[in-house]
């Protein structure tokens, strides 16, 4: 697996335009997912998530969507800021009593003015 | 601020120091982790208490030590580690693992440099 730094998928876009970040989940039993984003020099920060029985959430300028069918969830960003860069982290939650999280791979955002 | 405060920052010790990392949260969680970031690989999950105890190990090296008085407070002792340890170290808390939505919030991390 890739995390931050070295040899992360990277997408660029144009400040004002929006941003898509898509996440492979594998366990069909995960029941929860959440999106983190980490700035450089900082935590991840949760951002939004969505339980299993849902197909879309929005918040504030965020949406997420998930697809069961084929185990995929994305992270849609409503005009993209230079604010906004950062590496994103899907997380999933794959059931159980610990309610532990599995981080997928990272994708680095780039947000360019 | 997240409700979650790591200190150190950084550090930097030898293989034969002994050091302790300290995580203090502010949020009345019940659930505390520790992950392990590094440059090529996904969030490694370490440790997890719940209500003090510990609830996983994740296969760590006996040189990691946790340690968890109670249920605001975690701490990581080290002692001979190796370079290859040398990482960003989060800590996360949650409100607590009874199924249902679990969200962790984290720290901004001790970055780890072993010389």
């Amino acid at each position: 697996g890739e995390s931050v730094g070295l040899h992360l998928p990277t997408l660029s876009v144009q400040e004002g335009d929006n941003s898509i970040i898509n996440c492979a989940y594998s366990n069909s039993a995960s029941d929860y997912f959440i999106w983190y984003k980490q700035e450089s020099g900082k935590g991840p920060q949760f951002i939004i998530d969505i339980r299993s029985n849902m197909d879309k959430r929005q918040g504030q300028r965020v949406t997420v969507l998930l697809n069961k069918t084929v185990k995929h969830l994305s992270l849609q960003i409503a005009a993209t800021q230079p604010g906004d860069s950062a590496v994103y982290f899907c997380a999933e939650n794959r059931g159980g009593s610990q309610g532990n999280l599995i981080f997928g791979k990272g994708t680095k955002l780039s947000v360019k003015p | 601020e997240t409700g979650v405060t790591q200190t150190p920052r950084h550090l930097v010790m030898g293989m034969t120091n002994k050091k302790s990392l300290k995580c203090e949260q502010h949020l009345g969680h019940n659930a505390m982790y520790w992950y392990k970031q590094s440059a090529k690989k996904p969030l490694e999950l370490m440790f997890v208490y719940n209500f003090k105890e510990q609830t996983e190990n994740n296969s760590v090296p006996s040189r990691f030590s946790p340690e968890c008085p109670n249920s605001s407070h975690l701490f990581l002792h080290l002692h001979t580690l190796q370079p290859e340890d040398s990482a960003l170290y989060l800590c996360a808390s949650s409100p607590g693992a009874s199924g249902g939505v679990n969200i962790q919030y984290f720290g901004a991390g001790t970055r780890l440099s072993v010389l």
